[in-house]
């Protein structure tokens, strides 16, 4: 199937800081990427959708302002935390979509461990 | 998306097949049930999907009832690897739209 990598898979940073997590599809264009957060024992939920080229669609109570999305390229999105504090710590997974719309199968990255200290 | 009903927890032994149901009586005609798991610490991981006939990859067997209100996720010959939490979803064929994670099973096979 497609592969989808994400980097770093754990961070560990200090509380003020901004912290980036990649997500690359790397056999695959991908015009829709998403990006989910998971907290202990939880299951995941949807924080956005990253479209190529265009402003990033936040879920609701998700603050955009902190969570920074780009998505400048068809094999890149970008989730960057910013002025990260102890409650951001989560894990962080996102996914792709490959194909065109009329497809639009879901593959998933190994997920980021985000630890703010 | 049609919303899904899962047990929250099972248990299997080594070796032998596990089933998972469940539930999504709401399932509209052009809504496939998708099957997922997640092992601990890591992205989910696609298993199999169907619209209305039984499937069967490498990996599991996916029986949907005839009237698609409910389905079952067979693991053949379950090992201890396949402890994870397999999450049952339902979405719109030709839908690029993200999924919906309901809460899953815990899926824990003892040796």
């Amino acid at each position: 199937g497609a592969v989808v990598s994400q980097h770093p898979s754990w961070v560990i940073c200090k509380s003020g800081t901004s912290v980036k997590i990649e997500c690359r599809s790397l056999d695959f264009q991908a015009t829709t990427m998403f990006w989910y957060r998971q907290f202990p024992k939880q299951s995941l939920m949807l924080m956005a959708t990253s479209n190529e080229g265009s402003k990033a669609t936040y879920e609701q109570g998700v603050e955009k302002d902190k969570f920074l999305i780009n998505h400048a390229s068809l094999t890149l999105s970008t989730l960057t935390v910013t002025s990260a504090h102890p409650e951001d710590s989560s894990f962080y997974i996102c996914s792709a979509v490959t194909g065109g719309s009329a497809s639009g199968e879901l593959f998933f990255g190994e997920g980021s461990r985000l630890t703010v200290l | 998306d049609a919303k899904t009903t899962q047990p929250t927890s099972m248990d299997c032994a080594e070796g032998r097949a596990a089933n998972l149901p469940c539930n999504h009586s709401t399932i509209s005609g052009n809504e496939y049930v998708y099957w997922y798991r997640q092992i601990h610490s890591q992205g989910p991981q696609y298993i199999i999907h169907g619209l209305k006939n039984n499937e069967t990859n490498e990996m599991a067997s996916l029986i949907i009832t005839e009237d698609r209100k409910s389905s079952t996720l067979i693991l053949p010959h379950a090992t201890l690897r396949d402890t994870a939490v397999y999450y049952c979803i339902v979405r719109a064929s030709g839908s690029a739209r993200q999924l919906t994670f309901g809460s899953g099973t815990q899926l824990t096979v003892l040796p």
